[in-house]
Order: structure tokens, then sequence, then C-alpha cells
């Protein structure tokens, strides 16, 4: 079945610190999908990026950058010189190319603060 | 707008009183999903349907029912409630659950049972 483990709980920075989030994840299928979610507190769920398994290049979006790494199965994120607009929990979920019954699974999450 | 529309946002209601959380979608999804979110055990998945009238459990299923009659909507029924179902609840929809399609999530109910 697959997993997905985010283990920071919560982290806390000072603005304009960069900040890196982990994702491990495990999986059977050599096909499958990675996804970043942020949850403001006004509760929402914003997509940030999808990643298939074959694409191992990274991403930069602005200050967000992706490091997917298949030969220790992370998908980590980081975001350069945060701001307080970034606090939030942030998910990280994984989708089966094979259409897994349980769809989208999602990690615990990591409750993000910036601080001023 | 293609969108995932969950009513209401917010209930407040009393241990038994059976209710229901409405989501629709307008983007002829045919995977359909219910997630509730509790602090530190992120996103669970309640049910899914993957077409019309097939409907599935989750990791969460108990004290729940959902439906299927038509593509669109995917309601969530809790007929006794508990307080133990006091959370955040989120209907997501896809194209399929298979492949990378992507997910469009409702904007939640939160859901409070005293």
């Amino acid at each position: 079945a697959q997993k997905v483990t985010q283990a920071q709980t919560e982290i806390s920075v000072v603005e304009k610190e960069d900040v890196t989030l982990d994702c491990v994840y495990e999986t059977r299928d050599t096909t499958y999908y990675l996804f970043w979610y942020k949850q403001p507190p006004s509760g929402e769920l914003v997509f940030l990026i999808r990643r298939n398994s074959f694409d191992e290049q990274n991403e930069i979006s602005g200050r967000y950058s992706w490091n997917f790494q298949k030969s220790t199965s992370s998908f980590n994120f980081t975001i350069t010189a945060s701001q307080v607009v970034d606090s939030a929990v942030y998910f990280c979920a994984l989708s089966e190319a094979s259409g897994g019954a349980d769809g989208l699974t999602f990690g615990k999450g990591t409750h993000l603060i910036i601080q001023p | 707008e293609a969108q995932v529309t969950q009513n209401p946002r917010y209930l407040i209601t009393v241990t038994g009183k059976k209710l229901t959380v409405t989501c629709s979608q307008n983007m002829n999804h045919e995977y359909m999903s219910w997630y509730r979110q509790d602090p530190g055990l992120g996103l669970r998945q309640i049910y899914y349907s993957m077409n019309v009238e097939v409907t599935d459990k989750g990791d969460v299923p108990e004290g729940y029912k959902v439906s299927r009659k038509e593509k669109r909507n995917f309601p969530l029924i809790l007929e006794s409630p508990s307080p133990n179902q006091t959370s955040l609840y989120f209907c997501a929809s896809s194209l399929s659950n298979r492949g990378g399609y992507g997910y469009t999530f409702g904007s939640g109910t939160r859901l409070t049972v005293v």
C-alpha cells in the first residue's frame, strides 16, 4: 500500500530564512505521481505542484523549489527567503498510476510558521 | 468556472441528528472522494466513488454513508453524528484515479458535533 511520511510536524523560522520540508514516500508502482498542497489559515487546499515518477528534474517556481530523488524516495520542498505569507500547513501526497483505490494518499502535514 | 462546491462551509449540530454535506462538481469527473482532516493525522479518505453507482470505503468509513446517483453529486451522510466526527471535511474530484490527473478540492466543511 502507498504511504507518505512527513516527519516534521512543525517548523518555525524567521522571515527571510530558507526552509526545507521533507517528504518520503512508499509505493510498489513504478509509475506514480507526487503532489504538494498548501493549506493557509483560511483552510482551503491550494495545489502547488504535481510530478510524475519518470521526471526527476528539479523544479523551481519563484521562491519555491522541489527536489525529487527516486533513489531515496523523497520529494522535498524548499522555500527560499521565506515570508510571513508562507505560513501554512503543507501536505505531500502520492497517487499511483495503477489507480489504487486509495486515490490520493496524504502525509500528515508540516505546519510551517514564519516569524516576522 | 471549474469547481467543486461543498455545502455548508460551517455546521454545528447535536449528537444523533442526521445531516448531509453536499458536494457537486461541474467538470464531468468520474472519480470523487471524501476526506476528513484532523490535527496531527492529515487527510484520511472516508469514501470514494469511481463512477455513478460505484462507491467504496476508504480508510475511515465508520459512521458515514455516501451515494452517487448522478455523476456530478457525491453527498456525505452522517446518520447519527457523534462528537468524534467533529472535523474538517473535504470533497475532491478527478477525471480518474488512474494516472496523474489532478484533483480538485472543495473549500471544506467544518463540522462540530456537540
